[in-house]
């Protein structure tokens, strides 16, 4: 595809639920990142992958959260046990080089009832 | 590591007014500085941006100045449209594949009334 595509775009759960949200980044971009946006809240990154591995998981915020990339290309996001506070948009973005224009996609609504 | 503040979070200007955001970033190694905008439920999308080593860019009618002594970075917006009324937040980095994150801040929503 021509950007960066993120499935599902909307997704209800109830809480204690384990969620997987998934990210294709643009061809041949290296770098893929994972950021959150509370309602009307700026953008908080949780990790940054070069490739397959994840240099910096620095902004997770608990161990229920984690993320693996697979063949430099799609990553999945998963929450375990999902909280109400866990509820935002998921957005992931992935560019060429690390910190270089970043190309986002238009994330997954997390409602966590 | 990296904190980037923004100001102001709302703004409301009158179609044809000038609009001006401001950030500072607390970490002096920071030499990216990026925009971004983001429309009522879209995605956010890089409008401009600016390094260390120019003090000032200008594409048609926003603009990106960069003060690296007092560590700020401010977007102008002239002559301001309906269109423009989105979320713009402000991003810094240590640069192309450096090894710190691109850190935004908690953006700024600007309103354009006609």
């Amino acid at each position: 595809g021509a950007g960066v595509s993120q499935s599902p775009s909307n997704k209800v759960t109830e809480k204690g639920k384990d969620v997987e949200l998934r990210c294709d980044p643009i061809s041949g971009h290296t770098a893929l990142y994972w950021y959150r946006q509370r309602l009307g809240q700026g953008l908080e990154f949780l990790i940054y992958f070069q490739g397959n591995s994840a240099p910096d998981k620095s902004g997770l915020p608990s161990d229920r959260f984690s993320a693996e990339r697979t063949g430099e290309s799609v990553s999945t996001l998963t929450i375990q046990r999902t909280q109400q506070e866990d509820s935002a948009v998921y957005l992931c973005a992935s560019s060429l080089l690390r910190n270089e224009k970043l190309f986002f996609g238009s994330g997954t609504q997390l409602s966590v009832l | 590591g990296e904190n980037v503040e923004q100001h102001p979070s709302t703004l409301s200007v009158q179609e044809g007014d000038s609009a001006v955001i401001k950030c500072t970033y607390s970490d002096s190694a920071s030499n990216y500085f990026p925009w971004y905008k983001q429309e009522l439920g879209k995605r956010p999308q890089l409008i401009i941006d600016i390094r260390s080593n120019v003090g000032e860019k200008k594409d048609q009618r926003i603009a990106v100045t960069l003060n690296k002594t007092a560590k700020h970075f401010s977007l102008h917006i002239t002559e301001t449209q309906p269109e423009d009324s989105a979320v713009y937040f402000c991003a810094a980095s240590k640069g192309l594949g450096s090894q710190g994150n691109l850190i935004f801040g908690k953006g700024t929503k600007l309103s354009v009334k006609p």
